[in-house]
């Protein structure tokens, strides 16, 4: 595997129901991001993780909650999400979010869909 | 409020001319931008940066131009090519609580018409 790889591709899930999307880096990156895109909507960050640490979390609600066991992996657990999440979930990586000069590389993304 | 923009939600033009895609923002703490390209069903990718300290920046048949009085840039492709066909989101880095953060604009959908 290279890149940024995420699972699953797509999920459909209730409003009741608890899922996980999964993040894993190979470019042996520092530091980790959730994003989520909406229809007609620029991208927005949710949460970003430098060596494991969170390091901002943008007025995300509690539905959603990050985990990071290591700089390789992220997670995005969900809980009691409502149809208006129903979005693409990217995640990406870069190596130093404490630069300016910091491109962020992306997996393809996971669309879900809350019913 | 929206701090990148890309004013242009669609492009269309013909292969082998030139596509000019274009991108404006506010906040003058941004002091790095990125052009990503999208295809559908994958994530975006990076395609070219240029720093605020320069005006110009060229990858082969891609340059972006940085106009920082103005607070604009653009991405020139030439010649378009039919695989050039995309959504071209433009992003800005900046300062956030606590990293440097990209902003993005809502994309540009380019069609290269052969």
């Amino acid at each position: 595997e290279t890149g940024v790889t995420q699972t699953p591709r797509h999920l459909v899930m209730g409003m009741t129901n608890k899922k996980s999307l999964k993040c894993e880096q190979h470019l042996g990156h520092n530091a980790m991001y959730w994003y989520k895109q909406s229809a007609k909507k620029p991208l927005e960050l949710m949460f970003v993780y430098n060596f494991k640490e969170q390091t901002e979390n943008n007025s995300v609600p509690s539905r959603f909650s990050p985990e990071c066991p290591n700089s390789s992996h992220l997670f995005l657990h969900l809980h009691t999400l409502q149809p208006e999440d129903s979005a693409l979930y990217l995640c990406a990586s870069s190596q130093d979010p404490q630069s300016s000069y910091n491109e962020q590389f992306f997996g393809p993304g996971t669309r879900l869909t809350v019913l | 409020d929206q701090q990148v923009k890309q004013n242009s939600p669609s492009l269309s033009v013909q292969e082998g001319r030139i596509s000019i895609l274009n991108c404006d923002y506010t906040n003058s703490m941004f002091d790095y931008f990125l052009w990503y390209k999208k295809y559908p069903a994958e994530g975006p990718t990076f395609l070219i940066s240029i720093s605020s300290i320069k005006d110009k920046n060229e990858d082969g048949r891609f340059t972006v131009f940085l106009n920082k009085s103005a607070k604009h840039l653009s991405l020139h492709i030439v010649p378009s090519q039919p695989g050039d066909s995309a959504v071209y989101f433009c992003a800005a880095s900046g300062p956030g609580a606590g990293s440097y953060q990209l902003t993005f604009g809502k994309g540009t959908k380019l069609s290269v018409i052969p």
